[in-house]
């Protein structure tokens, strides 16, 4: 079993429509999550971070399932530019932070 | 610097020969990670430093690849006798407590042929 799991997609949805992604991970011990962007042939870059809270940031919204083991994002309102890959990432401290990558879920938003 | 820097950003190189990656972190990041990605898939991690020291290379696919960071800043990924599975992007990311998140260089596309 991979210690992070993602639906691949590809997820297609319209302009304006609401997508949410989930990603698993196996380790209990884990104490950071992460999600990040990728776009075609480029460097991932940091979507948000995820708190044991849920946060927020403008049209995405974050939340953590400790119980459940389990990440998700949430993107309201969707716009033709939000179509990219969107990693998941968990890391865990077994003396050191090893960020730990999904392979990745794949968004397209057509108009 | 402002952002990671890596070079070069694309080498192309013959089965067989040795090649070197440079990252260039961010200025005061004590934390480098180096990572290879496929086609399709998610960042696989290869090695992680805080300072000079190797804390965790338990991604190191075999003995044909080493990194080193001697003065704790730019560090080197040494791949010897380069087969043609070597072939994907490296990515270097830095981070300064690791809490905070990791920052990414653009990469280097290696194709060994």
């Amino acid at each position: 079993r991979k210690e992070v799991e993602q639906d691949p997609g590809p997820f297609n949805v319209p302009e304006g429509a609401t997508v949410a992604f989930n990603c698993t991970y196996s380790n209990s011990a884990s104490q950071s999550f992460f999600w990040y962007r990728q776009d075609c042939r480029k460097e991932p870059k940091l979507l948000m971070s995820v708190y044991s809270s849920g946060n927020e940031d403008g049209r995405f919204t974050a939340q953590l399932n400790r119980a459940s083991q389990y990440i998700s994002l949430l993107i309201r309102d969707s716009k033709l530019s939000d179509s990219a890959t969107y990693l998941c990432v968990v890391n865990w401290s077994g003396g050191s932070y090893i960020p730990t990558f999904g392979r990745g879920t794949i968004l397209i938003v057509h108009p | 610097g402002a952002g990671v820097s890596q070079t070069p950003s694309n080498k192309v190189t013959e089965k067989g020969k040795y090649v070197e990656l440079r990252c260039d972190p961010i200025s005061g990041h004590t934390a480098l990670y180096w990572y290879r990605q496929s086609l399709g898939q998610g960042p696989e991690f290869l090695i992680y430093f805080q300072g000079t020291g190797a804390a965790d290379d338990s991604g190191l696919p075999n003995d044909r690849f080493f990194a080193v960071r001697p003065e704790g800043s730019v560090s080197t990924l040494k791949i010897q006798r380069t087969e043609r599975g070597d072939s994907a992007v490296y990515l270097c990311a830095s981070s300064l407590t690791g809490e905070e998140g990791y920052t990414f260089g653009s990469g280097t596309r290696l194709t060994v042929v």
